[in-house]
């Protein structure tokens, strides 16, 4: 069964205090590992996907790595507009190849 | 593109009563996903299909949970009858569809919150 494991739960930084989430998972086969982003009361908006281990891609202050187990979102300099939830979520080539597991997210806040 | 549109916004009902929720997604992807979200148990697959078909209803919670895709820009998911524990997100996702690649991505609804009382 697949599984992904987000930590911590919870972070708080001040703005422009750089930090880092985690992503941890254990899939058969990875398909694509997927980062979203989740404001309060509106629906994940897509950030990144990654495919194989070593491929990196960046967005503003974001910039997604992905190992064999996990993959890490690093924010530099945040600023209080990054503050939302972010999602893990990673594809399988097994079973259901369509199927997203995610994982309980980070919920991020940046202080002014 | 106005992105994946979802109906209604907020669903408020009683217990036994019937609910409909609705998706338009994106013109052109193939792929149309319902998920549910709820503090307890996150973001959790329900069904998806495949060019109207559904191919994986293993998700939807037990037989009073319904979903159809007569055309390519419209599904519904049915609660027939509904229960407190029903109450969640619902969100509808589509996606281009080709596999290992960019076009692969979800896009999700702004969703549907639902409360039964």
């Amino acid at each position: 069964e697949d599984q992904v494991t987000q930590s911590p739960e919870a972070l708080r930084l001040q703005e422009g205090e750089s930090s880092s989430l985690n992503c941890s998972y254990t899939v058969s086969g990875l398909r694509g590992l997927f980062w979203y982003r989740q404001d309060p009361g509106k629906g994940p908006e897509f950030l990144f996907t990654l495919y194989s281990a070593g491929e990196e891609k960046e967005k503003e202050r974001l910039k997604a790595t992905l190992t064999k187990k996990e993959s890490f979102l690093h924010i530099t300099a945040p600023k209080p507009e990054d503050s939302a939830t972010y999602l893990c979520a990673v594809q399988a080539w097994s079973g259901s190849a369509r199927q997203l597991t995610f994982g309980s997210g980070t919920q991020l806040t940046v202080l002014p | 593109d106005a992105g994946v549109i979802q109906s209604p916004r907020h669903e408020v009902t009683e217990m036994g009563q019937e609910v409909t929720l609705r998706c338009k997604p994106i013109s052109g992807h193939d792929y149309l996903f319902w998920y549910r979200q709820t503090m307890m148990r996150g973001l959790e697959l329900l069904i998806y299909f495949n060019n109207n078909v559904p191919i994986d209803d293993s998700g939807m919670p037990e037989d009073r949970f319904s979903a159809k895709m007569p055309n390519a820009s419209f599904s519904t998911l049915k609660i027939q009858p509904s229960e407190p524990r029903d109450s969640a997100v619902y969100f509808c996702a589509s996606s281009p569809g080709l596999a290992g690649t960019s076009t692969d991505t979800q896009y999700f609804g702004p969703g549907t919150r639902l409360t039964v009382l």
